[in-house]
């Protein structure tokens, strides 16, 4: 089984309706932030990715909302699917920052038909 | 196509023993990097190659050495392996640098020391 998982908060939606995935980040300076998607078994895959000069960003069925007052970021999924069940992970960086890639601990989204 | 392919997927190994995880992309990326994934605290940098030739440490990088053999493959090497290096170990690369664009990651090698 997936070990990776165990002890991360949980959303549960039901299939159709929208999920909102809220990560508060630590470094202020921080001025790249990244949503990746992790499936059970495999690795990390992009979703969406917004700059600090930015409030807000739009992909297919996601958006992506910063507030740097707050040092808080989120992914708004539209319409959710059985397939987006998954953990979601946020990322901040600073630009160019090789080593500085932080990612949060993950939330596991849970989608019920 | 195959992008970030790492080899084993799975191992289990004694303290104490030695082995290697291997990781090949064929995407011609500059970066690749190393993390380890426990639970509860998301991805951590092992140790990054900006480019073919060099190699840097991340957050965590007791207990391991990388090796960049050239610009298709990054590995990583357990010296003596330790309970503490159980884990989910994820090769990643990208075109430039963490703070330029997204990483792509392998499908992760689980590494069990007894």
């Amino acid at each position: 089984g997936e070990s990776v998982g165990l002890h991360l908060p949980t959303l549960s939606v039901q299939e159709g309706d929208n999920s909102i995935i809220n990560c508060a980040y630590s470094n202020s300076a921080s001025d790249y932030f990244i949503w990746y998607k992790q499936e059970s078994g495999k690795g990390p895959q992009f979703i969406i990715d917004i700059r600090s000069n930015m409030d807000k960003r739009q992909g297919q069925r996601v958006t992506v909302l910063l507030n740097k007052t707050v040092k808080h970021l989120s992914l708004q999924i539209a319409a959710t699917q059985p397939g987006d069940s998954a953990v979601y992970f946020c990322a901040e960086t600073s630009s160019g920052g090789y080593n500085k890639l932080i990612f949060g601990a993950g939330t596991r989204l849970a989608v019920h038909p | 196509n195959a992008g970030v392919t790492q080899t084993p997927k799975f191992q289990v190994l004694k303290t104490g023993q030695s082995m290697t995880l291997q990781c090949a992309q064929d995407m011609n990326h500059n970066s690749m990097y190393w993390y380890r994934q426990d639970p509860g605290m998301g991805l951590r940098l092992i140790y990054y190659s900006a480019s073919e030739g060099t190699t840097d440490k991340g957050e965590v990088p007791n207990g391991y050495n990388v090796s960049r053999l050239n610009k298709r493959e990054f590995s990583l090497r357990l010296e003596s392996a330790a309970p503490s290096q159980t884990s989910v170990y994820f090769c990643a690369s990208s075109a430039r640098g963490l703070g330029t664009g997204e990483l792509f990651f392998g499908e992760g090698s689980r590494l069990t020391v007894l």
